[in-house]
């Protein structure tokens, strides 16, 4: 079952900050999150462990609340280079390694 | 660091014809691979994935196939193509401390 992510498309100022939330209906293992520029690969951000790990990335954050199988990515006093459509990524406890993304949240950052 | 190369990068093919999207990985052994394809606009849907040569596992139903014939090597490939096979295909490989992307085909059918 693919994870389910809100919003689908935020638009910030630069130096606005941010939260994508995933939420999945399985209990999870893992999530990823991923940055995708248009026509481009998706690049990856950061993993999050079941333990209820946080995660930081420069100004992009994450946390992982696995009793809720929920994640958010924090993104901080966003930069222009942050636009691009956000998934995350989640692994189920019951299929390791078996990958499932989100939809994709679109963020676009205008000066 | 894992490196993962796929190709062709993009790729026009008309309706009924055969498709083979090649990917291969560097700096690991026995990597899990995984197919998604991308419709315009719209994530990342799974389309099978292999832990081991020989093992694919698909997750939807389409005319679509995949092979791993080596450790690293996995193959995508249609015997006939449709319109709705249009999209940016990605090979993957996703471990537990990081992932890794191929830079995609974008296959156009017509």
């Amino acid at each position: 079952q693919q994870p389910v992510q809100s919003p689908q498309a935020v638009i910030l100022r630069e130096g606005e900050d941010a939260v994508i939330n995933c939420s999945s209906s399985k209990a999870l293992y893992s999530v990823h999150w991923y940055r995708q520029k248009h026509g481009e690969a998706p690049v990856f951000l950061m993993i999050l462990l079941k333990g209820g790990e946080q995660k930081g990335h420069d100004k992009i954050s994450a946390s992982f609340n696995e009793k809720k199988q929920q994640s958010s990515l924090y993104l901080t006093a966003s930069q222009l280079s942050y636009s691009g459509t956000y998934f995350c990524g989640t692994e189920s406890e019951t299929s390791y390694d078996k990958v499932i993304f989100g939809p994709g949240t679109s963020l676009s950052v205008i000066p | 660091s894992q490196t993962i190369h796929q190709w062709p990068a993009t790729l026009v093919q008309p309706v009924g014809s055969p498709l083979s999207l090649e990917c291969t990985v560097e700096g690991t052994s026995n990597p899990n691979l995984y197919w998604y394809r991308q419709a315009a606009g719209r994530g990342l849907q799974l389309l099978f994935y292999s832990v081991g040569i020989g093992q694919i596992s698909s997750e939807v139903p389409q005319n679509l196939s995949a092979s791993r014939p080596q450790d690293r090597q996995f193959i995508l490939s249609s015997k006939k193509l449709l319109l709705s096979d249009s999209g940016f295909y990605l090979c993957a490989s996703p471990s537990r401390t990081e992932a890794f992307f191929g830079q995609g085909t974008r296959l156009t059918v017509v």
